[in-house]
């Protein structure tokens, strides 16, 4: 079962940030929080992940709450081609444990 | 990040054949590779996952001998669906992970999927 809650849909204007939430009040200490997105007919595409601290790559930033019960994917310029299904996940950085992937936020970004 | 490729990305087949489905990790090793599968409009779902030079291990309700899983070197995994029928069709999609150890490892990446379509 997953252990996120996102909301079903958003959106959001080309060349604007995109902020996408998910919740996880469970999440336990060894677990990290995963973002992948698939874009349509397309695989999962890894976005980033974090523990605590906020983190940052060339796609997108990624802030976790202190508590560490909730955390935002922000896309910083949203584009047309970032319209897609964006997947929060939670998971034990080691050891075998799959991804386990919930529904996830239809992100459409509107021009 | 790295690169899983996974082959034929399409297939359509005739009620009753074999398909493989092959995925390779171009630039890593991969102890560990899973198989998902997504129906339309719906979340991937894990159906097994197989680690190297032994037997997969599949979720509740996936058919091992429906589903045969080979995962014989660090760099390839097969999935053959045995006997297919009509309500096989689905995207299937292979994924693997890099076991790299280090800050921001352990990550998993996905193959492009597999549409297959049983007529």
């Amino acid at each position: 079962d997953a252990k996120t809650t996102q909301p079903p849909s958003m959106d959001c204007a080309e060349g604007r940030a995109a902020n996408l939430p998910c919740n996880h009040s469970t999440i336990s200490g060894n677990e990290y929080v995963y973002w992948y997105r698939q874009i349509h007919s397309q695989g999962p595409q890894y976005i980033i992940h974090g523990l605590k601290n906020n983190e940052t790559n060339e796609m997108a930033s990624l802030i976790i709450t202190e508590d560490r019960k909730s955390s935002t994917l922000i896309l910083p310029h949203a584009t047309l081609r970032d319209t897609a299904v964006y997947y929060c996940i939670v998971r034990p950085r080691t050891g075998n444990t799959p991804l386990v992937f919930g529904k996830g936020t239809r992100l459409s970004v509107i021009a | 990040g790295a690169v899983v490729s996974q082959h034929p990305s399409r297939v359509i087949c005739k009620s009753g054949t074999s398909v493989k489905i092959e995925c390779r990790s171009l630039d890593f090793q991969a102890t560990t590779m899973f198989w998902y599968r997504q129906f339309p409009k719906q979340s991937l779902m894990l159906m097994a996952t197989s680690n190297e030079g032994s037997k997969a291990t599949y979720e509740q309700g996936v058919e091992k001998d429906k589903f045969l899983i080979n995962h014989a070197s660090l760099t390839l995994s097969t999935l053959t669906v045995t006997s297919a029928h009509p309500e096989d069709s689905s995207f299937y999609i292979c994924s693997a992970r890099d076991r790299t150890v280090g800050d921001a490892k352990n990550i998993q990446y996905f193959g492009a999927g597999t549409r297959l379509s049983v007529l």
